[in-house]
């Protein structure tokens, strides 16, 4: 039992380039999370999902995609990044609205 | 949408000394309040959970507290140790009204003095 697993873990781009961050848990969780962190700020929400194959904005989306198409995966997409981009984004997982979330251990993006 | 004030950013204490952190939240629909421990380069590690149907818990050295009337909520450690050392996040969870999800804090540097 991994948990939540992201993947890459350190990635740095060029302005302009796109990537996708992969999320994936094992626990048969339904709701996935993108949050990014900035120095000296707490973990701010990009995006969410509530099952398979539903996304939904949270508070800072703007410049990314998200999709659900498999419950254990919830991927995360740059289609042209800026390098207001630069952060760590954390993944995360929980059963549902009675239950805690599991955090995965981070992508550290950089975008020069 | 959901605001999370915390204070102070920074808190230095002496080794066995208790530390207070205190947090407001500002939307009354929210039900879920974790305090996270987070270390350089680490993601944040649950310590410590309310519900919006009990007032106090406690784990060992850590405690919260929580006051829906005046939405606050506080974490209180006590007989510090240098492993205490981290920066701790409080968060406020919502849902409802096509939203869910956590909004964080912007954390507090817990310096432990030995």
């Amino acid at each position: 039992n991994a948990g939540v697993t992201q993947t890459p873990k350190f990635r740095v781009l060029k302005t302009g380039q796109s990537m996708t961050l992969l999320c994936a848990q094992d626990m048969n969780h339904e709701y996935m999370y993108w949050y990014r962190q900035d120095p000296g700020m707490g973990l701010r929400l990009i995006h969410y999902s509530v099952g398979e194959g539903t996304t939904a904005k949270g508070e800072v989306p703007d410049g990314y995609n998200v999709s659900r198409l498999k419950k254990q995966n919830f991927l995360l997409g740059l289609e042209s990044a800026a390098p207001s981009q630069t952060s760590v984004y954390f993944c995360a997982s929980r059963q549902g609205i009675n239950y805690g979330y599991t955090f995965g251990s981070g992508t550290r993006l950089t975008v020069v | 949408g959901e605001n999370v004030e915390q204070h102070p950013s920074t808190l230095s204490v002496q080794e066995g000394d208790s530390a207070v952190i205190k947090c407001t939240y500002s939307d009354s629909a929210s039900n879920y309040f974790p305090w996270y421990k987070q270390e350089l380069g680490k993601r944040p590690q649950l310590i410590i959970d309310i519900r919006s149907n009990v007032g106090e818990k406690k784990d060992q050295r850590i405690a919260v507290t929580l006051n829906k009337t005046a939405k606050h909520f506080s974490l209180h450690i006590t007989e510090t140790q240098p492993e205490d050392s981290a920066v701790y996040f409080c968060a406020a969870h919502y849902s409802g009204g096509g939203a869910d999800g956590l909004t964080f804090g912007k954390g507090t540097h817990l310096i432990i003095q030995p």
